[in-house]
């Protein structure tokens, strides 16, 4: 069972425009991760947010964890090609150490 | 260099044979898991390892065994594998438990079982 699903499954844009990518799920996270991951690569993280509604920015990235802590979103602002990659949060349930990930978002950013 | 080593980076391999793929951290870390990689599925945590001799299953446990005699070594084991274990796999390693500390992830290690 897919706990965490993602959308926009694919993206491709064009430079410098804005996107958002969104996490959502019908279960509680203690907390939520974003990372991302490029070809040939494992993924790396990007943020971890733990409080419902907190909003973290990681330069032209912005993250937000829901009020009720069962979504999130990533917002591109002005996307550059070095932004290209596999988009995937991962959220924790209660205090298990399972870490749940997402579906994937696979973003394009072309010149 | 603090990292997470996956060997074979690349195996192709019959049903039925035996197979592991080895998992090493240098960083001294309590966590360490694995993932299996498909398309349109994102990754799927197959066991996990709070510590030595501790481990528990994740969500796709069947057909897989972990052992963890050493703090840094965590390897996969497949006992009799099958074509849908097919799969890019990923081990990572962290401080701690999940959730609030990064997940270091090894370079990944692409099985083909024909």
């Amino acid at each position: 069972t897919q706990l965490l699903e993602q959308s926009p499954q694919f993206l491709s844009i064009q430079e410098g425009e804005n996107l958002t990518v969104y996490c959502n799920s019908s279960s509680v996270f203690s907390s939520l991760q974003w990372y991302r991951q490029e070809p040939g690569e494992g993924p790396v993280l990007l943020v971890t947010v733990v409080t419902g509604g907190e909003v973290k920015k990681l330069k032209r990235l912005t993250f937000q964890f829901g009020d009720a802590r069962k979504d999130s979103s990533l917002h591109i602002t002005a996307a550059q090609p070095g932004d290209t990659g596999l988009y995937l949060c991962a959220g924790r349930t209660g205090g298990g150490n399972k870490l749940t990930f997402g579906t994937g978002t696979q973003l394009k950013v072309e010149l | 260099e603090a990292q997470v080593t996956q060997n074979p980076r690349y195996l192709i391999t019959v049903t039925g044979k035996k197979l592991t793929v080895t998992c090493s951290q240098n960083m001294n870390h309590e966590y360490m898991s694995w993932y299996r990689q498909d398309p349109g599925l994102g990754l799927r945590q197959i066991y996990y390892s709070m510590n030595v001799e501790v481990t528990d299953k994740g969500d796709v446990p069947e057909g897989y065994k972990v052992s963890r005699k050493e703090k840094r070594n965590f390897p996969l084991i497949l006992e009799s594998p099958s074509p849908n274990q097919t799969s890019l796999y990923f081990c990572a390693s962290s401080w701690g438990g999940v959730g609030n500390q990064p997940q270091h992830f090894g370079d990944g290690t692409r099985l083909s079982i024909l």
